[in-house]
């Protein structure tokens, strides 16, 4: 059980698209959902927080107009990296908890972005 | 000061070998301690919750000083295959993850 999964697994675009990615819980429902970045050799780095039917809670530093989160329901949530960069190339990974109190989150496997 | 703090290594041993990471972390309101697997270029995957008490699941035994602010992990018997990152997660107010230890085990 607790399995997560994301779509695309890795993807390549050019410089000034935008690139959505989906974040599914697919055997429980996920009150909430994390977005992670990983730059190589570097520790995961919260990215945002996002409850079910609200707007997500972003980190300092992270501009939410660049990357728009929407948990729509309790087993999708999306990722769009818009207007994508070459320093935006990065492993993006998600995570859910079925719980509130989030006492443990389950990773999605990640998706490899590199914009050209 | 970071958050969550572990020695990067890489700690190189020879299969069969007991090996021991440790990582402290630096709010003293932290809730839940993890350690984590990450594999390259793979996620993380719980290895298991970290409880006051310690705990042991086979090969491998967490512990939690509260008092220091360290929790550690021991493996005892390495195989090959726990060949990985290893990362310490704690959750305070949101989830801090440490840079991750690697651990190479050698033949």
């Amino acid at each position: 059980g607790a399995v997560v999964s994301q779509h695309p697994s890795w993807v390549i675009c050019k410089s000034g698209t935008s690139v959505k990615i989906e974040c599914r819980s697919l055997d429980f429902q996920a009150t909430t959902m994390f977005w992670y970045r990983q730059f190589p050799k570097q520790s995961l780095m919260l990215m945002a927080t996002s409850n079910e039917g609200s707007k997500a809670t972003y980190e300092q530093g992270v501009e939410k107009d660049k990357f728009l989160i929407n948990h729509a329901s309790l087993t999708l949530s999306t990722l769009t990296v818009t207007s994508a960069h070459p320093e935006d190339s990065s492993f993006y990974i998600c995570s859910a908890s079925w719980d509130r109190a989030y006492n443990e989150q389950f990773f999605g496997p990640g998706t490899r972005l590199t914009v050209l | 000061r970071k958050e969550v703090e572990q020695d990067p290594g890489p700690f190189n041993v020879p299969e069969g070998a007991t090996v021991a990471f440790n990582c402290t972390y630096s709010n003293s309101a932290s809730q839940s301690f993890f350690w984590y697997r990450q594999d390259c270029r793979k996620e993380p995957k719980l290895l298991m919750s970290v409880y006051s008490s310690g705990n042991e699941d086979g090969r491998f035994t967490a512990q939690l000083n509260r008092a220091s602010q360290y929790i550690s992990l021991l493996i005892r018997d390495s195989k090959l295959s726990d060949s990985a990152t290893y990362l310490c997660v704690v959750r305070a107010n949101k989830f801090y993850f440490g840079s991750g230890t690697k651990l190479n085990v050698k033949p």
